[in-house]
């Protein structure tokens, strides 16, 4: 499977602390893409980062991306209440492989006000 | 319009009944797609959309399912004979070109529920 997996399930932090999750891949990808999906209805797209890029900001985001580790990392900084949510990575595995995007289990954040 | 829209956003269906869930994609984009997403899972894909090009049902779970896209926009999911285990939110993805490579824009979904 090329499902992306996030790391930790869930995570509970103070307002103002920095989140950091995680995602693991299992095959090669074009490119990796983070969501966020709030009460369990539409998702949000946060970030593309392709294959060649290592790193990409975006406001209080900054995503990294490790394609020798399969791995990727969404870190939100300064953390607010409003960052509650469920974040998800997407896996696209490349032109061979079908069209669609491999989605994970996602990760839960709760900011403590 | 400014996003995608579903409809409708919340169905309660008798097992057995047919559902018909509605997908209406930003104008414009080519690519469309049908995602699930059970109670606290990921998203698991279902069918994808590209133009004029045949879809790719490859994640269709059943033969119940099925879906149409008629004149490269608006998308109609249906499943027939519904079973407790769709019960499941739809949700619906569109792009301004296939395979993500700008990333998708979700509707806010179809809460369906079999009961």
């Amino acid at each position: 499977s090329q499902q992306g997996e996030e790391d930790p399930q869930a995570l509970s932090i103070q307002e103002g602390e920095n989140a950091t999750m995680n995602c693991s891949y299992k095959t090669s990808i074009n490119n990796l893409q983070w969501y966020r999906q709030n009460s369990g209805r539409g998702l949000v797209h946060l970030i593309l980062i392709r294959s060649n890029e290592r790193e990409k900001h975006s406001g209080r985001l900054r995503v990294t991306l490790d394609t020798s580790k399969k791995s990727s990392s969404l870190l939100i900084t300064a953390s607010r209440a409003a960052d509650t949510a469920s974040y998800f990575c997407a896996t696209d595995a490349g032109t061979n492989t079908g069209n669609q995007f491999y989605f994970g289990t996602g990760t839960s954040l709760t900011v403590i006000p | 319009g400014a996003g995608v829209s579903q409809s409708p956003s919340n169905k309660v269906t008798e097992k057995g009944k047919d559902v018909e869930l509605r997908c209406d994609p930003i104008s414009g984009h080519t690519a469309l797609y049908w995602y699930r997403q059970s109670l606290g899972q990921g998203l698991e894909f279902l069918i994808y959309f590209q133009g004029n090009s045949a879809p790719d049902k490859s994640g269709l779970p059943s033969d119940r399912f099925s879906a149409e896209r008629t004149g490269g926009s608006v998308s109609t999911l249906t499943i027939q004979r519904t079973q407790q285990e769709d019960s499941a939110v739809y949700l619906c993805a569109s792009s301004y070109r296939g395979r993500g490579t700008y990333g998708y824009t979700f509707g806010s979904g179809t809460r369906l529920t079999v009961v």
